[in-house]
C-alpha cells in the first residue's frame, strides 16, 4: 500500500528518557515533515525536510532533533522527555510540481504520553 | 504565528442540514487546502483552492476564498453523520503549510 507509515501508534514514557518516532513514505515524495498536535487539536510545523535537507526549523527546542537517512524516511528523536512534550505527533510528506499545487499526505499519528 | 483561527470551534448539526465553517489566516498563499480529521486519525486533504480562485465545488464541498480579506469558508452539503469529524484549513506558500486551529463538526443523525 502506498502510505506515510509512523511507528509506534503509542508511546508511553517516563520523563527524562529519550524516545524515537519513525516515519516512512513510499509515495516517492521529495518534502517530509514533522508536525505536533496538542490536546486541543491545535497543529503546529515542527520540521521539514526537502531532499535530506531541513528546510524548516520552527520555534521547536533542541531536545528534538529530526534524522533523514534518505528522502523516504524522516525519524524524530525526543531527548529528555518532558510532561509538555505529551501529544500527537503527525508525520506527512508532499510532493512539489512545477506551476502546481502541493498536497499534504499524512501518517495516522503517533500518541506520546510522559509520565 | 503563521496559524489561521477558524470558526466556529465546534458546530453541531441536525442530519440533512448544511454545514459552514470559516477560516481566516494572515499571510499571502499560494494556494488554500481543507483537510478532514477523524477522532484517532491522521488528516485527510479534501479540497484545494488556489490564490486566483474564487469557489471551487467537489461533491458536496464548496470552498469560498476572499485573498482581500484573507478568508475562505468550506461549506458541506446536505451534511451525513459520516461528515462528522474536525476539519482545518491550511494556507500554503511552496512547501510550506500552516494550520487553523479547526471546527470540530458533529451531525447528529
Amino acid at each position: 500500500d502506498t502510505a506515510v507509515s509512523q511507528t509506534p501508534k503509542y508511546l508511553v514514557t517516563q520523563m527524562g528518557n529519550d524516545k524515537s518516532i519513525k516515519c516512512e513514505q513510499n509515495l516517492g515524495h521529495d518534502t517530509m515533515y514533522w508536525y505536533k498536535q496538542d490536546s486541543k487539536k491545535f497543529l503546529k510545523i515542527m520540521f521539514s525536510y526537502n531532499n535530506k535537507e531541513l528546510i524548516i526549523n520552527e520555534t521547536v527546542p533542541n531536545r528534538f532533533s529530526p534524522k533523514s537517512p534518505d528522502k523516504a524516511h524522516l525519524n524524530l528523536h525526543i531527548n529528555s522527555l518532558e510532561l509538555g512534550d505529551s501529544a500527537v505527533y503527525f508525520c506527512a510528506s508532499s510532493q512539489e510540481f512545477i506551476g502546481g499545487a502541493n498536497v499534504l499526505t499524512f501518517g495516522a499519528g503517533s500518541r506520546l504520553t510522559v509520565l | 504565528s503563521q496559524q489561521g483561527e477558524e470558526d466556529p470551534q465546534a458546530l453541531s448539526i441536525q442530519e440533512g442540514e448544511n454545514a459552514t465553517m470559516n477560516c481566516s489566516y494572515k499571510t499571502s498563499i499560494n494556494n488554500l487546502q481543507w483537510y478532514r480529521q477523524n477522532s484517532g486519525r491522521g488528516l485527510v486533504h479534501l479540497i484545494l483552492i488556489r490564490s486566483n480562485e474564487r469557489e471551487k465545488h467537489s461533491g458536496r464541498l464548496r470552498v469560498t476564498l476572499d485573498t482581500s480579506k484573507k478568508s475562505s469558508s468550506l461549506l458541506i452539503t446536505a451534511s451525513r453523520a459520516a461528515d462528522t469529524a474536525s476539519y482545518f484549513c491550511a494556507t500554503a506558500t511552496g512547501n510550506q503549510f500552516y494550520f487553523g486551529t479547526g471546527t470540530s463538526l458533529t451531525v447528529i443523525p
